[in-house]
């Protein structure tokens, strides 16, 4: 099974930088995602990590440590439009392509 | 990127009917998936839908209340079966192919059941 953890509100400031957690417990690891979802949205795609480090994309950087079962999405810069929840998600193995398992997602709200 | 477009966007329905929720495409892919997204929470892998064979579902979901069909590699269905007012939710539909990793998603159906 797995079980994939993250908090479920965080609040910053406008400007400033954000950190959000996820830890999981996988019986297989095949890599981790994150996805943004605006509300009433679907989730949008911003950063997958399969090795260990950081990966950076503009304001949002991931990062992952495998032998931890850890990973954190920093988005830097913060705009009232980051305003969303974003989604953990972790890959199982498998033959092909498995599916996604979703953490509960961390509602990020940007203040002025 | 694969785009997926999922119809109805929303419905609203009576309790003890069923709804078919479309998704189709525009490039042929390798796996399809149903999600279901409860108001305010993440979201629950359904089935994995198979070309050409049965679904593949997860614990708790069953063939009965979610028939679910894969004709081809662009397009697949969901159907929401007798349905309650605990199936309102919304529904996603998301495809993997071999060139990326990620999975897209279509924008959802969202259902209400009365």
């Amino acid at each position: 099974g797995q079980n994939i953890d993250q908090p479920t509100e965080m609040t910053a400031t406008e400007g400033a930088i954000v950190q959000i957690n996820c830890t999981y417990q996988t019986s297989g690891f095949n890599g981790l995602f994150w996805y943004q979802q605006h509300a009433g949205e679907a989730p949008t795609f911003l950063s997958y990590n399969v090795l260990d480090g950081l990966e950076e994309k503009g304001r949002f950087s991931s990062f992952l440590s495998r032998s931890k079962g850890y990973s954190y999405l920093l988005l830097k810069e913060l705009q009232m439009k980051d305003s969303a929840s974003y989604l953990c998600a972790v890959r199982d193995l498998g033959s092909g392509n498995t599916p996604l398992v979703f953490g509960k997602g961390t509602r990020l709200s940007v203040i002025a | 990127s694969a785009v997926i477009s999922q119809k109805p966007s929303r419905d609203i329905c009576q309790r003890g009917t069923s709804l078919t929720i479309q998704c189709q495409v525009d490039s042929q892919v390798t796996m399809m998936f149903w999600y279901r997204q409860q108001p305010g929470q993440s979201l629950t892998l359904i089935a994995t839908a198979n070309q050409g064979s049965e679904a593949t579902y997860e614990s708790g979901f069953v063939i009965d209340k979610f028939p679910i069909s894969r004709p081809n590699l662009t397009f697949s269905t969901l159907t929401v079966s007798n349905m309650s007012p605990e199936d309102s939710s919304i529904y996603l539909c998301s495809a993997m192919d071999n060139v990326n990793t990620e999975a897209f998603f279509g924008q959802g159906t969202r259902l209400t059941v009365v």
